[in-house]
């Protein structure tokens, strides 16, 4: 099992690119996330999606869309890349939590992204 | 709303010493609460979790946490330090009558273990 990959792991756009970030999960599960990781900031959720072909919006999705293209695969989309998008974006993977059952998010290694 | 605290940005001890990395929570009923750590350029590994029971949760490479219900409080532990602990230490929390939401997690406490 790869788990969860993400594509690219590294990526430097100017100002006003486009780009979108991959995610895909090979352990079946119908929960996925993107987060950006900021120094000081901690993780913060960008989009989720509980299950698919549901979306919701996080704590800071303004500069963002996403696609659950199918169950395994979450994409992130910047339309108009912007410095303060400078960050490491993460994706995650969970299976539902139903009832009393709790359940652990797993992360990708991240992509490293520069917009200057 | 959920949330969860880690009060330390940082936290220094010397191998072999017992480390504490602390971090509190809020939320409006019962806590799933997570602890995950970050090495160096790689993504967040589980550590543990606590759902009921035991309020001593043991999980990998010898780190447990503790779970205090009247202080709001589930600080990760571990009896003697290695150099190789030295990572970004995150706490997150889900309320458990909260449906299926993500996980709320902290900002972070870097832990140094000094050789």
């Amino acid at each position: 099992n790869a788990g969860v990959t993400q594509t690219p792991k590294f990526q430097v756009l100017k100002t006003g690119q486009s780009m979108t970030l991959q995610c895909a999960q090979d352990m079946n599960h119908n929960s996925m996330y993107w987060y950006r990781q900021d120094p000081g900031m901690g993780l913060r959720l960008i989009y989720y999606s509980a299950s698919e072909g549901t979306t919701d919006k996080g704590e800071v999705p303004n500069g963002y869309n996403v696609s659950r293209l199918n169950k395994r695969e979450f994409s992130l989309r910047l339309e108009s890349a912007a410095p303060s998008q400078t960050s490491v974006y993460f994706c995650a993977s969970s299976e539902v939590g139903i009832g009393t059952s709790p359940y652990e998010q797993y992360f990708g290694p991240g992509t490293r992204l520069t917009v200057t | 709303a959920q949330s969860v605290a880690q009060p330390e940005d940082q936290v220094n001890v010397a191998e072999g010493n017992p480390l504490t990395v602390k971090c509190t929570y809020s939320v409006s009923g019962n806590p799933y609460l997570f602890w995950y750590v970050q090495y160096p350029n790689r993504g967040l590994q589980f550590l543990l979790k606590y759902i009921t029971g035991d309020n001593l949760v043991k999980g990998s490479y010898g780190f447990e946490a503790e779970f205090n219900k009247s202080q709001t409080s589930f600080h990760l532990k571990k009896p003697s330090a290695l150099v190789s602990d030295s990572a970004l230490y995150f706490c997150a929390v889900r309320d458990l009558n909260s449906g299926n939401t993500p996980l709320v997690f902290g900002k972070g406490t870097r832990l140094s273990v000094i050789a």
